[in-house]
């Protein structure tokens, strides 16, 4: 079935450095692509989200870009601070069941002072 | 203020009890999600619904049973034959039948066991 894979599964960045997190995912046909931001004890929000017709996104210090030929897509972080501590996930809407989202497992980052 | 709202925030079940969870929205979304999500895990889906009326099993619907009688509601039962229902459980919403749209979270129920 569809699968979703995320790594690193820990992330941990000096502040004002980048970060990256990378999500594979199997159905070919996906063309929906969220990232959400899990604060502890949060419900997770809706961060950045891109669809298949382009090939890059970016809000402010957030970038997120997609490579549909080899099926993965990936989070950008720049200038890091302190509040950028959470779990994302990267997810994907597969093509056979539009209404569902399929979560990656979730990359844990923290942001060293 | 609005969105998607989940009661109670706990929740504790006796064994052999059935416990529902509750999820409102009005935001009109289409579709609604419930998720469960164990400690330092990701996101697992239970349930999901279209339209009123209408629901499909997830991932991990064993134990679990839901309603989509409004629009604005969906609640979750969580029935005595989920033996280890101890978890964080997330409502979540959705555009147009949910179809390539984001889902928007409620802030969840932390349901355990006495």
């Amino acid at each position: 079935g569809e699968n979703v894979e995320q790594h690193p599964s820990t992330l941990s960045v000096q502040e004002g450095d980048s970060a990256v997190i990378k999500c594979t995912y199997s159905d070919s046909a996906s063309n929906y692509f969220p990232w959400y931001k899990q604060e502890l004890g949060k419900r997770p929000q809706l961060i950045i989200d891109i669809r298949s017709n382009v090939g890059e996104k970016k809000d402010q210090r957030i970038a997120v870009t997609l490579n549909k030929t080899a099926k993965h897509f990936s989070l950008h972080i720049t200038e890091t601070q302190p509040e950028d501590s959470a779990v994302y996930f990267c997810a994907a809407s597969p093509y056979s069941s539009a209404s569902k989202i399929i979560f990656g497992s979730g990359t844990r980052l923290s942001i060293r002072p | 203020d609005g969105g998607i709202t989940q009661s109670p925030k706990y929740l504790f079940r006796k064994e052999g009890q059935n416990v529902t969870l509750s999820c409102e929205q009005n935001l009109n979304h289409d579709a609604m999600y419930w998720y469960r999500q164990d400690p330092g895990q990701g996101l697992r889906l239970i349930y999901y619904s279209q339209i009123v009326n209408d629901f499909q099993k997830g991932d991990i619907a064993e134990g679990y049973s839901v309603s989509r009688e409004k629009k604005e509601s969906f609640p979750l039962t969580v029935t005595s034959a989920q033996k280890n229902p101890t978890a964080f459980y997330l409502c979540a919403g959705g555009g147009l039948q949910g179809f390539n749209q984001p889902q928007h979270f409620g802030d969840g129920t932390r349901l355990s066991i006495l």
